[in-house]
């Protein structure tokens, strides 16, 4: 039982390159979270879904795309890095209810030079 | 709106000190709420939760209690070791089916020996 896995684990981009992150759940959760951390500014919400096939935008989602075509797997895509774009991503996924908590994955660097 | 307010760190300590890292929120309704730690380099791992009001969670020697009256989560531990140094955010959890997270910024603790 992984948990919650992402891949690639390290990454560097140029500016104008595209690049897709992959994340992945076993354990046959509803929701699932991109989040973005920067030194100093804890973590942001990019985009999320509550199920299959739907997306929904969170409070940074400029400059970011997501698809989530199976239950399982939840994609960021990036069309056109920019250097705003270097941080650390992590993906999420949680039980459908309040009193569950969300899981972690162990989260993708990005560099854009 | 939901929001959570987290004491500013760094806090630095000497080891067997006793922790308080004072949380407060806003939320309409009845949310559920979350102390999460990350390690330097890894995902945030959950610490320990609570999903109503005077719920006290408790977790490797770490606990918080739900308080509705003052709208807190104060984390504490009474003997910390060098080992607990971390980032610790606190979080809740709202919306008819818990779909939204919102955390605070994370307060960094570091413990010295």
């Amino acid at each position: 039982n992984a948990g919650v896995t992402q891949t690639p684990k390290f990454r560097v981009l140029k500016t104008g390159q595209s690049m897709t992150l992959l994340c992945a759940q076993d354990m046959n959760h509803e929701y699932m979270y991109w989040y973005r951390q920067d030194p100093g500014m804890g973590l942001r919400l990019i985009h999320y879904s509550v199920g299959e096939g739907t997306t929904a935008k969170g409070e940074v989602p400029d400059g970011y795309n997501v698809s989530r075509l199976k239950k399982q797997n939840f994609l960021l895509g990036l069309e056109s890095a920019a250097p705003s774009q270097t941080s650390v991503y992590f993906c999420a996924a949680k039980r459908a209810g309040q009193s569950y908590e969300q899981y972690f994955g162990p989260g993708t660097r990005l560099t854009v030079t | 709106g939901n929001s959570v307010t987290q004491m500013e760190g760094p806090v630095t300590l000497s080891e067997e000190a006793f922790l308080t890292i004072n949380c407060t929120y806003t939320a309409t309704g009845y949310p559920s709420l979350f102390w999460y730690v990350q390690y330097p380099g890894e995902g945030l791992q959950l610490l320990l939760k609570a999903t109503k009001a005077d719920d006290k969670g408790s977790n490797k020697g770490f606990e918080a209690t739900y308080r509705k009256e003052t709208t807190s989560f104060h984390l504490e531990k009474g003997s910390v070791q060098v080992s607990d140094s971390a980032v610790y955010f606190c979080a809740l959890s709202f919306g008819n089916y818990g779909q939204n997270f919102v955390f605070g910024p994370g307060t960094r603790l570091s413990v010295l020996p």
